[in-house]
């Protein structure tokens, strides 16, 4: 079975600059989640998606963070314009609802 | 209060030695517990589950005590591939499955 699929792995932005970010989750998964991991610390959850519905996005940045999945499979995680403190790792996760989260491999970000 | 706190680590041990994790959280409405294994520049994966009546998956055993809010996980005989970083997770349960992560603690494993 293929995971969760990511790109890019690595990123390296200046501050104020645009990214995004690709998630494709395993098939038949209808949760979707997008996780900040910063160095040194546990993930942090920025937003799930219940197939192309927000049920959470109490912790994302609004101002600058913006999420979709519009057909219920793909999604992507943008952040206009970045900032230093964006530096960090961001997970996307997977699952059937209420079943063990799986972990794509992360997208690295550097904002310099 | 953070919502889940870990020891701060990091622990460096001796192979075949014993090493216990724990961790509280400060949500008396969690309604699920799971250890999370991270490897260097890796993604999370799921370790176990943590259950009321404590389980034991080969040389790990995890523990809960809702009265406490407080969770443990104990490795015994440790490998080297043993070595990693293991995070507390809790979830609200219900119908959107919220984890919420300890920091981790980095776990070392000489030979």
């Amino acid at each position: 079975e293929a995971g969760v699929a990511q790109s890019p792995r690595y990123k390296i932005i200046e501050k104020r600059q645009s990214v995004a970010f690709w998630c494709n989750p395993i098939s038949g998964h209808a949760t979707l989640y997008w996780y900040q991991q910063i160095l040194g610390q546990g993930p942090k959850l920025l937003i799930q998606f219940q197939n192309n519905g927000v049920v959470d996005d109490s912790q994302l940045p609004k101002d600058r963070f913006s999420a979709e999945r519009l057909k219920g499979v793909d999604s992507t995680l943008k952040i206009q314009p970045a900032k230093l403190e964006d530096s960090a790792v961001y997970l996307c996760a997977s699952s059937p609802p209420v079943y063990e989260q799986y972990f794509g491999p992360g997208t690295r970000l550097t904002v310099t | 209060r953070k919502e889940v706190e870990q020891d701060p680590g990091p622990f460096n041990v001796p192979e075949g030695a014993t090493v216990a994790f724990n961790c509280t959280y400060s949500n008396s409405a969690s309604q699920s517990f799971f250890w999370y294994r991270q490897d260097c520049r890796k993604e999370p994966k799921l370790l176990m589950s943590v259950y009321s009546s404590g389980n034991e998956d080969g040389r790990f055993t995890a523990q809960l005590n809702r009265a406490s809010q407080y969770i443990s996980l104990l490795i015994r005989d440790s490998k080297l591939s043993d070595s990693a970083t293991y995070l507390c997770v809790v979830s609200q349960g219900g119908s959107n499955y919220k984890l919420t992560f300890g920091k981790g603690t980095l776990l070392t494993v000489n030979p």
